[in-house]
């Protein structure tokens, strides 16, 4: 259930499996990057986020990598539970732009 | 505890008919967004305040406006919807401009008879 490097509009995986959702951001300045998110019927929520001067990040069950070279973002999930079903979004910020530009999310189904 | 309330959640407009969908915040955040979002696809900012500031995105329509009367709401206007504005529309705040991240509500699906 595991995919690196492309990114895929959908993910399907086995609960207690690791997923791996990629995305690719446009900006070369981008300097903050978010991850969000989304269950269905309601607004994104934040995940975890990473700064540019680094390209690893952790937090509890999630790890975020950043590949500035190839402008590139992922989100790992360890033991993915089916909680962890939802749409999930990578941002970008720009510096001293405050706004964040959304990526193509991924929809992560979690099979039982 | 709800910190980024949207009202109503689900709203329902004529074509043409002017509607203003409300957005308030407890966290006294600076920055107050709002995102239109269709079918599963990535929101797209509209429009974002910094305080008193108004930021329009260049794409936006001009058939969406917004208001800041205070901190803590911020009400979007469609001034005359058509089909194709019927989305889910989403508020989001931040506790300033840069390095933070983003708390959105619970979004008011529009639908446009």
């Amino acid at each position: 259930g595991e995919s690196v490097g492309l990114h895929l509009p959908t993910l399907s995986v086995q609960e207690g499996d690791n997923s791996i959702i990629n995305c690719a951001y446009s900006n070369s300045a981008s300097d903050y990057f978010i991850w969000y998110k989304q269950e269905s019927g309601k607004g994104p929520q934040f995940i975890i986020d990473i700064r540019s001067n680094m390209d690893k990040r952790q937090g509890q069950r999630v790890t975020v990598l950043l590949n500035k070279t190839v402008k590139h973002l992922s989100l790992q999930i360890a033991a993915t539970q089916p909680g962890d079903s939802a749409v999930y979004f990578c941002a970008e910020n720009r510096p001293r732009g405050g706004k964040s530009t959304f990526g193509d999310g991924t929809t992560l189904t979690v099979k039982p | 505890d709800a910190m980024v309330i949207q009202n109503p959640r689900y709203q329902v407009t004529q074509f043409g008919k002017p509607v203003t969908l409300s957005c308030s915040q407890t966290l006294n955040h600076n920055v107050m967004y709002w995102y239109q979002q269709k079918s599963s696809q990535a929101p797209k900012l509209l429009f974002h305040y910094y305080d008193k500031d108004f930021n329009n995105e260049a794409d936006t329509p001009d058939n969406f406006q917004s208001r800041r009367p205070n901190t803590s709401f911020c009400f979007l206007d469609i001034r005359s919807p058509g089909l194709g504005d019927a989305a889910m529309y989403l508020c989001a705040t931040s506790r300033d401009q840069g390095d933070y991240e983003q708390y959105f509500g619970p979004g008011t699906r529009l639908t446009v008879t």
